[in-house]
């Protein structure tokens, strides 16, 4: 059964520095691992999907790293801001054969102060 | 806009009363989803729908019922709900199984 952990759970960082949120899977058999960020009373906004074929993908200032043979995968994002502030969870796939389920982390909080 | 609508955004009720959350996707997804977070829990699929007249249990599936009668609808009915099933629920849907998921905005739902 695969399981998914985000360390720390909390993260809080002054403006402008480098967010390294940290996301680690068990079962290296996935099919693509997503990156989502949470807001306060909202819904999930997809951030990145890296399918399994791939090392990393990147969007502006966020870039995401994955590392099946490690059970690893890394989200960096440049230059924090405060509206960065939200809760960040990272998601495993293991595609069809298991109806396209994701298998979430606990979330990483992160505080950007201005 | 694309978008995932669910619908009641809250809703408070009691025990045993029957009640359907509605979902609703504009992008012509195959893939839909039931997903429930709970606190330490995290989010967790309860049911999932490859396609119309296709559906299947996820993790959670006690409880609780779906149809697909249609692509863009995924109703999830709690036929006789209890309080732990008070939770956020989300659903979810995907072109694809390597598509990004896009989520809806979640529905607060309270058993007394």
């Amino acid at each position: 059964k695969q399981e998914v952990t985000q360390i720390p759970a909390a993260l809080s960082v002054p403006e402008g520095e480098n967010l390294v949120l940290n996301c680690s899977f068990t079962d290296s058999a996935i099919y693509n691992l997503q990156w989502f960020r949470q807001d306060p009373g909202k819904g999930l906004t997809s951030l990145l999907l890296i399918q399994s074929s791939q090392r990393e993908q990147t969007s502006g200032r966020l870039n995401a790293s994955l590392d099946k043979s490690s059970g690893r995968s890394t989200l960096y994002i440049a230059a924090s801001q405060p509206g960065d502030s939200a809760t960040y969870l990272c998601a495993a796939g293991p595609g069809r054969a298991a109806g396209n389920k994701l298998t979430f982390g606990g979330g990483t909080r992160v505080l950007v102060k201005p | 806009e694309a978008q995932v609508t669910q619908n009641p955004r809250y809703l408070i009720t009691v025990t045993g009363k029957k009640l359907t959350v509605t979902c609703s996707q504009n992008m012509n997804h195959e893939y839909m989803s039931w997903y429930r977070q709970d606190p330490g829990l995290g989010l967790r699929q309860i049911y999932y729908s490859m396609n119309v007249e296709v559906t299947d249990k996820g993790d959670v599936p006690e409880g609780y019922k779906v149809s697909r009668k249609e692509k863009r609808n995924f109703p999830l009915i709690l036929e006789s709900p209890s309080p732990n099933q008070t939770s956020l629920y989300f659903c979810a849907s995907s072109l694809a199984g390597a598509q990004p998921q896009h989520f809806g905005d979640g529905t607060r739902l309270s058993i007394l």
